[in-house]
Parts: structure tokens; sequence; C-alpha cells
């Protein structure tokens, strides 16, 4: 079974401070790690995705994660924030089980502050 | 890029009628549909997966014959609520996904807010 845990409910920060979200999660099979984000009343987008090859991986928009397999971690970072980065942020994983059904995490809320 | 869409984007109902909420892949082939409620401020949660053709399969805890979820086609998955109770408000999305391609990545609809009064 696949589980994802996302350790801070909640993230405030002021504005081009730096933030790291955390993940971490369980597979006895491979996985893909997702992060996707979601503005008040909207579907999620994908953030950021790692399927395989470099464990660093980017966005367009500034964030990174980075894929520890020792750590089962899948950490996202931004090293300064917006306040339009505002919004509710799943880490997700998916694997070789289940027909690839992907997993979310309970998500982490960043509050980016003036 | 790959477009997943769903209609209605909100609906309101009363309760005892039943609701279908509409999920459609404008531009790529979805031969695995997904179907998720979230609660306000909470995660998504797993309903159901459904492959073009075949009957869905629920995830434990969701009832089957409340949710009729339908994929008929390639590109169109239903979910059906059914006989709606206020408790059955919810915020449902879906995701679409084309096995045939190495990505495994699932494209999210924009998401449909039940509403059952």
């Amino acid at each position: 079974a696949q589980s994802v845990t996302q350790l801070d409910s909640q993230v405030p920060v002021f504005e081009e401070a730096p933030v790291e979200l955390r993940c971490n999660y369980s597979s006895s099979v491979s996985v893909y790690l997702f992060w996707y984000v979601q503005y008040p009343n909207q579907g999620l987008q994908l953030l950021l995705k790692y399927l395989s090859g470099s464990t660093l991986v980017e966005s367009i928009n500034g964030f990174e994660a980075e894929f520890n397999k020792s750590q089962t971690s899948f950490h996202l970072r931004k090293p300064s924030v917006h306040i339009s980065d505002t919004a509710e942020y799943f880490c997700a994983v998916s694997g070789n089980t289940g027909g690839f059904k992907t997993i979310f995490g309970a998500g982490t809320r960043l509050f980016v502050k003036a | 890029g790959a477009v997943v869409s769903q209609h209605p984007s909100w609906v309101i109902c009363k309760s005892g009628t039943s609701v279908k909420i509409e999920c459609r892949s404008l531009d790529f082939q979805a031969t695995t549909m997904f179907w998720y409620r979230q609660f306000p401020k909470q995660s998504l949660m797993l309903m159901a997966t459904s492959n073009e053709g075949s009957k869905a399969t629920y995830e434990q805890g969701v009832e089957k014959d409340k949710f009729l979820i339908n994929h008929a086609s390639l590109t169109l998955s239903t979910l059906t609520v059914t006989s709606a109770h206020p408790e059955d408000s919810s915020f449902y999305i879906c995701s679409a996904r084309d096995n045939r391609k190495a990505s495994y990545e699932q494209y999210f609809g924009p998401g449909t807010r039940l509403t059952v009064t």
C-alpha cells in the first residue's frame, strides 16, 4: 500500500522569504511523485513531477523538489515566495500497483504574508 | 497540453434527486478515469477508478449503488449521485490518464461543486 504524509498543515511565510513544504511517502514499489497546487475554488494544477532520472525537478514558476529515496521524501522548495503563491499544495504518489492510482497527502496551506 | 473538462461546474439539487456530472478529455484518449471528492479544507479522496468499457472499481467505503460511474467512451466518464442527501455535498473532481503513455500522469478537471439542499 502507498501513503503520503505532509508534515505541515499550514505554513505561513513572509513575501520573498524561502519556503519548504515537506512530503514523505511510503511504497513497496517504484513510485512516481507529484506536487499539485490548488487555488481557492479551483481544480488541481500539476506543479512538478518526478518519474525517473534526475532527482531534482523544477517548475516554471521557481518551485523545485528533490526526490530522496533513502529518506522517502519529496520536499517542495522555493527560494523566494510571492503573495500569489498562496494556495493549497498537495503531494501525491503513484506506483505500479492498483492501476497506477494516485494517492494524495492531506495538503499544506501556504500563506504568504506581505 | 492535455485538457479535462467537467460539467456542470456547480450544481444545486434537492434532497432525494439524482445529479449527473460529466468528465471529458478534450484532446486525448482517456483509457482510465478517476473520480475524487474533496471536503472543505481537506485532501482529495479517491472514490473510484474506471477503465473504458469496464465496470468501475470502487474504493473501500464508497457505495457503488449511490455513486454510479459510467466510462462508455475514451473521452467521457459520468458520475451520477443517486438519491442525493445533504451529506453528499462536496467538491467532485475527475482526472484522466492515457495508460498507453509512459508518463502515467493524470490530468485533472476543474471540479464540480455539488450542493444538496
